[in-house]
């Protein structure tokens, strides 16, 4: 039980164009989602929290504008990369909590290069 | 200010060679302690949630504790497959979520 899968795990895009990331709980109802964002080597960087049918709420530093997410519904959280760089090139991971348990279930990531 | 700190940053372990994974946090009131496997190039996986000082969790080779200040990962008789980045994460009262910076395990044949 308790799996996150993500949509697509890899994608390259050209620069000035958007992308979007699926999130899902697939054996769950996930009513908060977690978005971070890994470099190489490094530990994960919390990105967003979202909770479902609300607005999500931004670490500082984070653009929400360039960074929009929508979770949607108790399955479903979406991270879109608007107008993509090359310095947002990166590994994207999602995760997903229910309100009974506490720990986070992540996905299995997205790596995004942006050329 | 909260804080997890995780050590050693890297351990390199023979085959068979047991050690402990060192994860020290100052929050203010523990809702829980988690920690995590993430393979290169993937998402963390969970392994283990512990909720108050005393407790201890296990899964094969893997042994988790709890002090009021830290928590250990042991590992006995680790195995090549074992190699891994282990993440320490707690939450706080208020449902922050801090991560540690985790160890890289490598197990050596």
């Amino acid at each position: 039980g308790a799996v996150v899968s993500q949509h697509p795990s890899w994608v390259i895009c050209k620069s000035g164009t958007s992308v979007k990331i699926e999130c899902r709980s697939l054996d769950f109802q996930a009513t908060t989602m977690f978005w971070y964002r890994q470099f190489p080597k490094q530990s994960l960087m919390l990105m967003a929290t979202s909770n479902e049918g609300s607005k999500a709420t931004y670490e500082q530093g984070v653009e929400k504008d360039k960074f929009l997410i929508n979770h949607a519904s108790l399955t479903l959280s979406t991270l879109t990369v608007t107008s993509a760089h090359p310095e947002d090139s990166s590994f994207y991971i999602c995760s997903a909590a229910s309100g009974r348990r506490y720990e986070q279930y992540f996905g299995p990531g997205t790596r995004l290069t942006v050329t | 200010e909260d804080q997890v700190t995780q050590s050693p940053e890297a351990l390199r372990l023979q085959e068979g060679e047991s050690s402990s994974l060192n994860c020290s946090y100052t929050v203010s009131g523990l809702r829980g302690l988690f920690w995590y496997r993430q393979d290169p190039g993937k998402g963390p996986e969970f392994l283990f949630t512990l909720y108050s000082a005393g407790e201890e969790k296990e899964k094969e080779r893997l042994k988790a504790t709890l002090t009021k200040k830290e928590s250990f990962l042991h590992i006995t008789a680790p195995k090549p497959e074992d190699s891994a980045t282990y993440l320490c994460a707690v939450q706080d009262s208020g449902n922050q979520f801090y991560f540690g910076t985790g160890t890289s395990l490598t197990v050596i044949p």
